[in-house]
Protein backbone atom coordinates (compact mmCIF):
# COMPACT_ATOMS: atom_id res chain seq x y z
CA UNK A 1 0.00 0.00 0.00
CA UNK A 2 1.14 3.60 -0.74
CA UNK A 3 1.76 5.70 1.74
CA UNK A 4 1.04 9.49 1.97
CA UNK A 5 2.58 11.44 -0.92
CA UNK A 6 3.09 15.49 -0.87
CA UNK A 7 3.83 17.77 -3.59
CA UNK A 8 5.87 19.21 -4.53
CA UNK A 9 8.62 18.30 -2.46
CA UNK A 10 10.00 21.65 -2.66
CA UNK A 11 9.06 25.08 -3.30
CA UNK A 12 10.58 28.60 -3.48
CA UNK A 13 8.56 31.37 -3.10
CA UNK A 14 8.96 35.59 -2.57
CA UNK A 15 7.47 37.05 0.06
CA UNK A 16 3.87 38.47 -0.59
CA UNK A 17 3.27 35.62 -2.70
CA UNK A 18 0.83 32.93 -2.10
CA UNK A 19 1.48 28.78 -1.81
CA UNK A 20 -0.93 25.39 -2.17
CA UNK A 21 0.73 22.57 -0.93
CA UNK A 22 -0.93 18.90 -1.58
CA UNK A 23 -1.13 15.99 0.00
CA UNK A 24 -2.71 12.57 -1.21
CA UNK A 25 -3.85 10.26 2.35
CA UNK A 26 -3.08 6.67 2.56
CA UNK A 27 -5.79 4.27 0.42
CA UNK A 28 -8.79 4.26 2.40
CA UNK A 29 -8.02 6.99 5.44
CA UNK A 30 -10.39 9.37 5.38
CA UNK A 31 -8.76 12.00 8.13
CA UNK A 32 -5.27 14.08 7.10
CA UNK A 33 -3.78 16.57 9.23
CA UNK A 34 -1.43 19.04 8.43
CA UNK A 35 1.73 20.36 10.67
CA UNK A 36 4.31 23.10 10.17
CA UNK A 37 8.39 22.27 11.53
CA UNK A 38 11.05 25.01 12.30
CA UNK A 39 14.05 24.98 13.67
CA UNK A 40 12.75 27.70 16.10
CA UNK A 41 9.18 26.31 16.96
CA UNK A 42 9.47 22.25 16.26
CA UNK A 43 6.28 20.83 15.20
CA UNK A 44 3.22 23.18 15.47
CA UNK A 45 -0.63 21.18 14.77
CA UNK A 46 -2.24 23.67 11.90
CA UNK A 47 -5.12 21.59 10.89
CA UNK A 48 -7.17 18.59 10.68
CA UNK A 49 -9.60 17.65 8.16
CA UNK A 50 -11.94 14.38 8.19
CA UNK A 51 -14.83 14.06 5.90
CA UNK A 52 -14.56 17.68 4.16
CA UNK A 53 -14.68 19.43 7.35
CA UNK A 54 -12.59 20.88 9.37
CA UNK A 55 -12.07 19.55 12.55
CA UNK A 56 -9.86 21.23 14.72
CA UNK A 57 -7.38 24.21 14.17
CA UNK A 58 -4.15 25.39 15.50
CA UNK A 59 -2.69 28.63 16.45
CA UNK A 60 -2.43 29.74 13.00
CA UNK A 61 -3.40 33.22 11.40
CA UNK A 62 -6.27 32.91 9.01
CA UNK A 63 -3.26 33.51 5.98
CA UNK A 64 -3.22 29.70 6.37
CA UNK A 65 -6.25 27.75 5.14
CA UNK A 66 -6.74 24.26 4.05
CA UNK A 67 -9.50 21.94 2.59
CA UNK A 68 -9.97 18.39 2.08
CA UNK A 69 -12.10 16.84 -1.36
CA UNK A 70 -13.71 13.78 -1.35
CA UNK A 71 -11.39 11.57 -2.61
CA UNK A 72 -10.26 12.76 1.00
CA UNK A 73 -6.65 14.50 -0.55
CA UNK A 74 -6.11 17.79 1.04
CA UNK A 75 -4.37 20.61 0.28
CA UNK A 76 -3.06 23.99 2.06
CA UNK A 77 -2.93 27.23 1.37
CA UNK A 78 -1.01 30.10 2.46
CA UNK A 79 -1.39 33.56 1.36
CA UNK A 80 0.93 36.97 1.54
CA UNK A 81 4.20 34.53 2.55
CA UNK A 82 6.04 35.82 5.20
CA UNK A 83 10.08 34.75 5.80
CA UNK A 84 8.87 33.19 8.44
CA UNK A 85 6.34 31.10 6.86
CA UNK A 86 9.98 28.89 5.71
CA UNK A 87 9.35 25.34 7.05
CA UNK A 88 8.58 21.61 6.41
CA UNK A 89 5.33 21.40 6.44
CA UNK A 90 4.29 17.52 7.00
CA UNK A 91 0.94 16.15 6.13
CA UNK A 92 -0.32 12.99 8.07
CA UNK A 93 -3.13 10.41 7.76
CA UNK A 94 -5.23 8.28 9.87
CA UNK A 95 -8.16 5.80 9.14
CA UNK A 96 -10.82 7.85 10.01
CA UNK A 97 -11.71 10.32 13.13
CA UNK A 98 -10.30 8.62 16.66
CA UNK A 99 -7.83 6.67 15.09
CA UNK A 100 -4.80 6.92 16.92
CA UNK A 101 -2.41 6.10 14.42
CA UNK A 102 -1.04 8.60 12.18
CA UNK A 103 1.52 8.51 9.30
CA UNK A 104 3.37 11.43 7.55
CA UNK A 105 4.35 11.72 4.53
CA UNK A 106 7.78 12.97 3.46
CA UNK A 107 6.58 16.88 3.63
CA UNK A 108 6.96 19.45 1.47
CA UNK A 109 10.20 21.99 1.88
CA UNK A 110 8.89 25.74 1.69
CA UNK A 111 11.51 28.70 1.54
CA UNK A 112 10.06 32.03 1.25
CA UNK A 113 12.67 34.46 -0.15
CA UNK B 1 -1.20 22.93 29.14
CA UNK B 2 0.18 20.78 26.77
CA UNK B 3 3.62 20.54 26.78
CA UNK B 4 6.43 17.63 26.45
CA UNK B 5 9.99 18.15 27.00
CA UNK B 6 13.09 15.89 25.68
CA UNK B 7 16.70 16.26 25.93
CA UNK B 8 18.02 17.42 22.61
CA UNK B 9 21.00 15.36 22.28
CA UNK B 10 22.52 11.77 22.86
CA UNK B 11 25.37 9.52 21.77
CA UNK B 12 25.68 5.83 22.40
CA UNK B 13 28.44 3.38 20.72
CA UNK B 14 27.36 1.18 18.13
CA UNK B 15 25.79 -2.17 20.24
CA UNK B 16 24.79 -0.52 23.46
CA UNK B 17 21.34 0.44 24.57
CA UNK B 18 19.68 3.51 23.85
CA UNK B 19 17.24 5.51 26.26
CA UNK B 20 15.34 8.27 25.01
CA UNK B 21 13.71 10.57 28.19
CA UNK B 22 10.44 12.84 27.47
CA UNK B 23 8.05 14.17 29.95
CA UNK B 24 4.81 15.50 29.02
CA UNK B 25 2.20 17.71 31.41
CA UNK B 26 -1.10 16.93 30.00
CA UNK B 27 -2.63 13.79 32.58
CA UNK B 28 -5.60 13.32 30.08
CA UNK B 29 -3.29 12.33 27.07
CA UNK B 30 -4.68 9.59 25.37
CA UNK B 31 -2.14 7.66 23.64
CA UNK B 32 2.13 8.55 23.58
CA UNK B 33 4.19 8.01 20.78
CA UNK B 34 7.59 7.86 19.56
CA UNK B 35 8.45 9.09 15.68
CA UNK B 36 11.73 8.83 13.71
CA UNK B 37 12.86 11.29 11.76
CA UNK B 38 15.71 11.00 9.28
CA UNK B 39 17.45 13.69 7.19
CA UNK B 40 15.56 15.01 4.90
CA UNK B 41 12.18 12.64 5.34
CA UNK B 42 8.99 12.78 7.17
CA UNK B 43 7.92 11.18 10.04
CA UNK B 44 8.08 7.79 10.78
CA UNK B 45 5.99 5.73 13.74
CA UNK B 46 7.51 3.85 15.45
CA UNK B 47 5.74 2.59 18.20
CA UNK B 48 2.90 4.08 20.71
CA UNK B 49 1.39 3.15 24.07
CA UNK B 50 -2.06 3.63 25.42
CA UNK B 51 -2.08 5.51 28.69
CA UNK B 52 -3.53 3.06 30.85
CA UNK B 53 -0.04 0.43 30.00
CA UNK B 54 2.85 0.54 31.86
CA UNK B 55 4.90 -0.55 29.34
CA UNK B 56 4.85 -1.49 25.75
CA UNK B 57 7.62 -4.09 23.87
CA UNK B 58 8.01 -4.40 20.04
CA UNK B 59 11.66 -5.66 18.70
CA UNK B 60 14.11 -3.64 19.85
CA UNK B 61 11.85 -0.72 20.84
CA UNK B 62 10.78 -1.05 24.32
CA UNK B 63 8.11 2.12 25.46
CA UNK B 64 7.69 2.33 29.10
CA UNK B 65 5.03 5.08 31.05
CA UNK B 66 5.07 6.25 34.26
CA UNK B 67 2.02 8.12 34.79
CA UNK B 68 2.49 9.23 37.96
CA UNK B 69 5.29 11.35 37.12
CA UNK B 70 4.68 11.35 33.41
CA UNK B 71 7.28 10.20 32.02
CA UNK B 72 7.78 8.17 29.12
CA UNK B 73 11.16 6.22 28.09
CA UNK B 74 12.24 4.70 24.69
CA UNK B 75 14.54 1.96 25.00
CA UNK B 76 16.37 0.73 21.99
CA UNK B 77 18.45 -2.53 22.44
CA UNK B 78 21.51 -3.19 20.25
CA UNK B 79 21.62 0.47 18.96
CA UNK B 80 23.17 0.49 14.96
CA UNK B 81 24.25 3.16 13.00
CA UNK B 82 21.10 3.24 11.36
CA UNK B 83 19.40 4.39 13.93
CA UNK B 84 21.12 8.00 14.43
CA UNK B 85 18.48 10.31 13.64
CA UNK B 86 15.94 12.39 15.83
CA UNK B 87 13.72 11.19 17.48
CA UNK B 88 10.55 13.12 18.78
CA UNK B 89 8.14 12.51 21.62
CA UNK B 90 4.05 13.15 21.05
CA UNK B 91 1.42 13.07 23.01
CA UNK B 92 -2.62 13.44 21.91
CA UNK B 93 -5.44 13.95 23.83
CA UNK B 94 -8.87 12.09 24.66
CA UNK B 95 -12.16 13.22 22.20
CA UNK B 96 -11.85 15.90 20.01
CA UNK B 97 -8.73 16.31 19.34
CA UNK B 98 -7.98 12.87 19.11
CA UNK B 99 -5.88 13.25 16.53
CA UNK B 100 -4.03 16.78 17.43
CA UNK B 101 -0.26 15.61 18.53
CA UNK B 102 1.94 17.66 20.64
CA UNK B 103 5.34 17.29 19.92
CA UNK B 104 8.66 17.34 21.79
CA UNK B 105 11.39 19.13 20.51
CA UNK B 106 13.14 16.05 19.58
CA UNK B 107 16.08 14.80 20.53
CA UNK B 108 19.15 13.97 18.09
CA UNK B 109 20.27 10.35 18.64
CA UNK B 110 24.11 9.93 17.21
CA UNK B 111 25.56 6.26 17.32
CA UNK B 112 29.02 6.09 16.82
CA UNK B 113 31.35 3.04 15.53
Amino acid sequence: KAGVTQTPRYLIKTRGQQVTLSCSPISGHRSVSWYQQTPGQGLQFLFEYFSETQRNKGNFPGRFSGRQFSNSRSEMNVSTLELGDSALYLCASSLSQGTYEQYFGPGTRLTVT
Amino acid sequence: GEDVEQSLFLSVREGDSSVINCTYTDSSSTYLYWYKQEPGAGLQLLTYIFSNMDMKQDQRLTVLLNKKDKHLSLRIADTQTGDSAIYFCAESMRSGSARQLTFGSGTQLTVLP
